[in-house]
């Protein structure tokens, strides 16, 4: 099970961390993948982080803006994305990764956390 | 980066009915392929994997066919609570694009 935290209302320029709590697995042997959603659009990979030792791997999109972190204490997940644009605006999702491993899927998905950017 | 294309972007169809949802690879990605269902307000739910099994718990009438570049999602007699969004996601090469989603609607 992914829980991720909740709804986050920011301003454009500001940053915003969410995070994602998992349970029921062995942390260490899955990573987490991010994907997110503006209103009405589709699904867009924003990254990947290994549960075992922290390797990332975002996307081109993204880089420079993102970091994804995690706590193998707690068995957490974060997303951070800083100098946040209206057009972050979005449902951003957690899902866990099998990945090195197999097989490859993103399976379960947290519940989501919306993020809206206003002036 | 490797495109996904899904065709088409709505499908119409009536419950009962065999549906058949596209999705086009600008390379080559063998079969390391999903098909996710999202349904309004809710996070998408992983259907097949690996191109063509069925992750734990989906009905038998869903099933994935393909490799290489052309896959398929079908799903064999349409129930009323299949009518929703469907992405395929590609897991071959960063970064992991999903298409642009198909729409099962009741006709």
């Amino acid at each position: 099970q992914l829980v991720q935290s909740g709804v986050e209302v920011k301003k454009p320029g500001a940053s915003v961390k969410i995070s994602c709590k998992t349970s029921g697995y062995t942390f260490r042997s899955y990573a987490l993948s991010w994907v997110r959603q503006a209103p009405g659009q589709g699904l867009e990979w924003m990254g990947w982080i290994n549960g075992y030792n922290g390797d990332t791997k975002y996307s081109q999109k993204f880089q420079g803006r993102v970091i994804m972190t995690i706590d193998a204490s707690t068995k957490t997940g974060f997303l951070e994305l800083r100098s946040l644009r209206s057009d972050d605006t979005a449902i951003y999702y957690c899902a866990r990764d099998p990945y090195p491993y197999s097989p490859r899927w993103l399976d379960p998905w947290g519940q989501g956390t919306l993020v809206s950017v206003s002036p | 980066e490797t495109v996904l294309t899904q065709s088409p972007v709505t499908l119409s169809l009536s419950p009962g009915e065999r549906a058949t949802l596209s999705c086009r690879a600008s390379q080559s990605i063998s079969t390391y392929l999903a098909w996710y269902q999202q349904k309004p307000g809710q996070a998408p739910r992983l259907l097949i994997f690996d191109a063509s099994n069925r992750a734990p718990g989906v009905p038998g009438r869903f099933s994935g066919s393909g490799s290489g570049t052309d896959f398929t999602l079908t799903i064999s007699s349409l129930e009323p609570e299949d009518f929703a969004l469907y992405y395929c996601q590609q897991l071959t090469d960063w970064p992991r694009t999903f298409g642009q989603g198909t729409k099962l609607e009741i006709k």
